[in-house]
Formats: structure tokens, sequence, C-alpha cells
């Protein structure tokens, strides 16, 4: 079957600008993580939602972060005012009910310019 | 909370050769899962192979092989006759496995990159 989607892959964002990625999981996963990983280092988790409920935000940077997954499928990470130091590859990953290994999507790049 | 730790950076081998990379971890937890992960150029991250921590035996999947020792909280993945589509970066990832507090998400140390010479 499919794997996870993410789009857009590459995104330049100039200082200041919102910008918004998005992440279609494995048809039926329950569980939906995101992860940020810098050049040359290994991805830092973000926040995950089981369904629709954002279990666990403990990871996000700032408040300039938000993410959403409001009918339990498809999530949308949402930076706002970006900054150079949010120009990295963000994560998406599933997770079905009672698995507790994780599928990746191919990221998105951002890069803030 | 836990960490992982990868102490080498980068590692080569020769096509066909045997390799080990080398991963440790901490935590006070004593149910967990392990894992490694390879990330190619593409950054498609892909599971290589995974253990359970109340699980003995050592976990294999074809030339992929893990030594895992839970009293040294160490995890190595051994890669049997390297090929050239074996060079990428891996990483190694914790999950906790508690049933009260524990989160699912995954702890990953900073990667080694692995260059298969031909």
């Amino acid at each position: 079957g499919a794997g996870v989607s993410q789009s857009p892959r590459y995104k330049v964002a100039k200082r200041g600008q919102d910008v918004a990625l998005r992440c279609d999981p494995i048809s039926g996963h329950v569980s939906l993580f995101w992860y940020q990983q810098a050049l040359g280092q290994g991805p830092e988790f973000l926040t995950y939602f089981q369904n629709e409920a954002q279990l666990d935000k403990s990871g996000l940077p700032s408040d300039r972060f938000f993410a959403e997954r409001p009918e339990g499928s498809v999530s949308t990470l949402k930076i706002q005012r970006t900054q150079q130091e949010d120009s990295a590859v963000y994560l998406c990953a599933s997770s079905p009910r009672g698995r507790y290994e994780q599928y990746f999507g191919p990221g998105t790049r951002l890069t803030v310019t | 909370a836990q960490t992982v730790t990868q102490s080498q950076p980068e590692m080569s081998v020769q096509e066909a050769e045997t390799v080990t990379l080398s991963c440790t971890y901490d935590t006070s937890e004593s149910d967990y899962y392990l894992f490694w992960y390879k990330q190619p150029p593409s950054r498609q991250m892909i599971l290589v192979i995974r253990q359970e921590a109340y699980k003995q035996q050592n976990a294999t999947e074809n030339r992929f092989s893990v030594n895992f020792q839970k009293a040294a909280k160490s995890f190595s993945l051994k890669i049997s006759d390297s090929q050239l589509g074996d060079a990428a970066m891996y990483f190694c990832a914790y999950r906790s496995a508690e049933w009260q507090g524990g989160s699912e998400k995954l702890v990953f140390g900073k990667g080694t990159k692995l260059t298969v010479n031909p």
C-alpha cells in the first residue's frame, strides 16, 4: 500500500513568513509523529497524535509551532513567523494501533532565507 | 530523560565485508524498544531492525543483526556481506514501552555515516 506522504518536498520561505507542512499517514494508522532534523543531526521529536488527540507536544520549540490533525488522518505542522533556525527537514511518521514501529515519510526540507 | 549515543560519526567498509556500528543508550526504564533506521540521501527513514528489551535473543533480519547487551545498555548493528546499497546514514533509536508515563516518541542518536567501498 501507499506509504507516508509529505508535501511539499521542498519549501523556501523568507524570514517572517508563515508555512504549513502537510503529512498524509498510512491509511488506518492511529498514531502520527512529527520530527525535526537539523543538518547532520538525528531527528528530534516535536509532537504526536493518537487519532485527533495531541497527546504530547513537549518537543515543539516555541509557540510559533503548531500542529493539528482535526479528523484523525491528515496532519498539518504550521510554523508562524519563520526564523533562520527553523531551517531543517521535517519528518512525519505514522504507526498502526498496537504496533511500536514507526513508518516515515520522505520529509519536507524547509529553508528560511 | 533517555539519551542515545552513537560514537562513530563515520565508518567505511569494503564491499562484501562485515561492519559493526555502535550504539549506547541511557535509561532508567526496564521495558523499551530499540531500533536501527537507515537514511539514504533521499531522506526516507527505513526501519532496518528492531529489538524488544524483554527478549534476550538478538534480532536478525537477513544480513543485519544486533548485539543487544541490556546490562551494558549497548545495541550494536552488524552488517554482513556489505553491499553498495547499504551506504547511508544509520540511526539508533529508543522508544519507551512503559505503560505508565512512557512516551511513544523515538529518541535518536546523531547517526553514523556508512560508506561502502567497491
